[in-house]
């Protein structure tokens, strides 16, 4: 089957712009996460959704970043108001999260942000 | 910020050579979980570890669960060249909430 995807896979944008990242998760997977990967270091938690909800956004550095999952399936994460420091890659990652599963994450391949 | 600490930092060894890194955290985890990224894409899954003490292996890969749930180790045996790459170990308390280290590059020489 399909595994997670990512688009775009390179957005860059200028300074002060608004952009919006998406990801499609594994079919049937109920938990969606995403990550920020700067270069040089390991992912960064930045927000998990359960369905539709955000269970736990304490990884969202400031009110600039927000994401949504309205139909408890694709995800979109919003950059408003963009900054250099905002260029890394954002990973989403998706997961089965029914009782008895074991715990196992997979992820896209990513998008790279580039903010000049 | 990371909250993993994951050594080596890098790794040069020669093909055939046996690897080993760590990873030590200041809290206990629930889970530890060993991935591994290639370029351009996201990390893959390696191996993951439920139970403290428990030792888990994937073909030439073996990883072990800190009996202090505060440690993680991964080797790689008799490596070749398709090994190369960044390995990421992940620890979680809450399977939810997942935080990485900051990764070892190994790079293998024919």
């Amino acid at each position: 089957g399909a595994g997670v995807s990512q688009t775009p896979s390179n957005k860059v944008t200028e300074k002060g712009k608004y952009v919006e990242l998406r990801c499609d998760p594994i079919s049937g997977h109920t938990a969606l996460y995403w990550y920020r990967q700067s270069l040089g270091q390991g992912p960064e938690f930045l927000i998990y959704f359960q369905g539709t909800g955000a269970a736990d956004d304490s990884g969202l550095p400031n009110d600039r970043f927000f994401a949504v999952r309205p139909e408890g399936s694709v995800s979109t994460l919003k950059i408003q108001r963009t900054e250099r420091g905002d260029s890394a890659v954002y990973l989403c990652a998706s997961s089965l999260t029914r009782a008895g599963t074991r715990y196992e994450q997979f992820f896209g391949p990513g998008t790279r942000l580039t903010v000049l | 910020g990371q909250q993993l600490n994951q050594s080596p930092q890098s790794m040069f060894i020669q093909e055939g050579e046996d690897v080993s890194m760590n990873c030590t955290s200041s809290s206990i985890f629930n889970t530890w979980l060993w991935y591994k990224q290639d370029p351009g894409e996201g990390p893959v899954l390696l191996i993951a570890l439920y139970k403290a003490g428990e030792l888990t292996s994937n073909g030439r890969l073996t990883a072990q669960f800190g009996i202090t749930r505060k440690d993680s180790f991964l080797n790689i045996s008799a490596s070749i060249p398709s090994d190369v790459g960044i390995y990421f170990c992940a620890g979680s308390y809450n399977n939810n909430d997942m935080r990485f280290g900051a990764g070892t590059r190994l790079t293998v020489k024919p």
